[in-house]
Order: C-alpha cells, then sequence, then structure tokens
C-alpha cells in the first residue's frame, strides 16, 4: 500500500520569509500524481500544486514549487515571499496512475503558522 | 471552474437516528467519488469509493452497514449514517473529479460536520 509521510507536525515562517515543507512518499507504482493541498481554518481543501512522476521538472505556482526528488521519493514544498493568508493545513497527497477511479492518500499533515 | 456541492454543512443528530449527506457534482459527471473523514487536527481518510450504478468499495475497518453510499447518477451521491452514535461525530468531505478527463483533478466539497449527541 501507499503511504505518505509529513515528518513536520508544525512549521512556522516570517511574513515574507522562505519554509518549505517535507513530504516523502512510497509507491512501487512508476504512474502517478503528487500535490499538495491547503486546508485553512474553512476546512476547504485547495490544491496548491500537483506533479505528475514522469515529469522531470519540479511543477511551479507562483510563490509555491516543489522539489520532486522521484529517485528518493521526495516531493517538498517551499513557499517563498509566505504571507499570513498562508497559514493553514498542507498535507502532502498521492495519486496512483491514470484511471479516474483512483483516491488520494494524503500524509498527516503541516500546520503552518506565518509570524506577522 | 468544476465544483462540488456538499450538503448540509452542519448536522445535529441524536443517537440512534440516521443522517443523509448529499455530495453532487455541479459542472461534471462524476462516475466515481470519493468519501474521507476527517477527525479534529488529523488528515483526511478515505472511507470509501462511490460508483455510479454499483456497490460502493470501502476501505478496511469502514462498516458498510453504518456507513450506506448510493450513486444513483452521474452527478449524485449520498452517504447515509445509520443509527449514529457520539463516536461517529466527525467531519465528512466528499470529492469528485470529471470522469471525461482521468488527468483532472480531485474536487472537494466544503464537508460536513456532523454531531452526534
Amino acid at each position: 500500500a501507499q503511504t505518505v509521510t509529513q515528518s513536520q507536525p508544525e512549521m512556522s515562517v516570517q511574513e515574507a520569509e522562505t519554509v518549505t515543507l517535507s513530504c516523502t512518499y512510497d509507491t512501487s507504482e512508476s504512474d502517478y500524481y503528487l500535490f499538495w493541498y491547503k486546508q485553512p481554518p474553512s476546512r476547504q481543501m485547495i490544491l496548491v500544486i500537483r506533479q505528475e512522476a514522469y515529469k522531470q521538472q519540479n511543477a511551479t505556482e507562483n510563490r509555491f514549487s516543489v522539489n520532486f526528488q522521484k529517485a528518493a521519493k521526495s516531493f517538498s514544498l517551499k513557499i517563498s515571499d509566505s504571507q499570513l493568508g498562508d497559514a493553514a493545513m498542507y498535507f502532502c497527497a498521492y495519486r496512483r496512475g491514470h484511471a479516474g477511479n483512483t483516491p488520494l492518500v494524503f500524509g498527516k499533515g503541516t500546520r503552518l503558522s506565518v509570524i506577522a | 471552474g468544476a465544483v462540488v456541492s456538499q450538503h448540509p454543512s452542519r448536522v445535529i443528530c441524536k443517537s440512534g437516528t440516521s443522517v443523509k449527506i448529499e455530495c453532487r457534482s455541479l459542472d461534471f459527471q462524476a462516475t466515481t467519488m470519493f468519501w474521507y473523514r476527517q477527525f479534529p487536527k488529523q488528515s483526511l481518510m478515505l472511507m470509501a469509493t462511490s460508483n455510479e450504478g454499483s456497490k460502493a468499495t470501502y476501505e478496511q475497518g469502514v462498516e458498510k452497514d453504518k456507513f450506506l453510499i448510493n450513486h444513483a447518477s452521474l452527478t449524485l451521491s449520498t452517504l447515509t449514517v445509520t443509527s449514529a452514535h457520539p463516536e461517529d461525530s466527525s467531519f465528512y468531505i466528499c470529492s469528485a473529479r470529471d470522469s471525461r478527463d482521468s488527468n483532472s483533478p480531485l474536487h472537494f466539497g466544503n464537508g460536513t460536520r456532523l454531531t452526534v449527541t
């Protein structure tokens, strides 16, 4: 079974600074997706960024970027120029293959605080 | 963009009663929907995969007779918590992706906070 591990239960960052959230995963599959979701206090799940395993280039979305190390099964999220609105729970997630009926498997999450 | 509507957002019920939660895909069809459960300060745990026109697939440890899932159309899945008990109090979230595009992201409903008294 696939597992996703987030080893940092909590992180904090100064406003405008950069923070990196860690995620490792375990799978024997070669075809998969990786995601970072943000869950603010409203508990709405918001997709931050996603990465297809077959793509070597790291995904980037504005201030958010990932460091995808496929051999090491590592998928960290870097948030640049942190803003107060970035404060939330962040979940790393894995999805096997391309079939439409495959669910996401989530890590335990990292609570990010942003200090003004 | 694609939206998943989940209703109700909050429900309080008495122990022993049943509660139905609806999950609708508003502008896309979803042959598969997923139901997750989230305890306070914890992660989302997959409960079951809802399949249109067929039986749901439940994760290990999830009682199918307690958590009834019906996916009668391509845009609606329902989760019924039967004979609810206080330990069923939790946050339930549904999700779905456009079945016409397997590469499409998973969209989440806003969740339902269930409190059983």
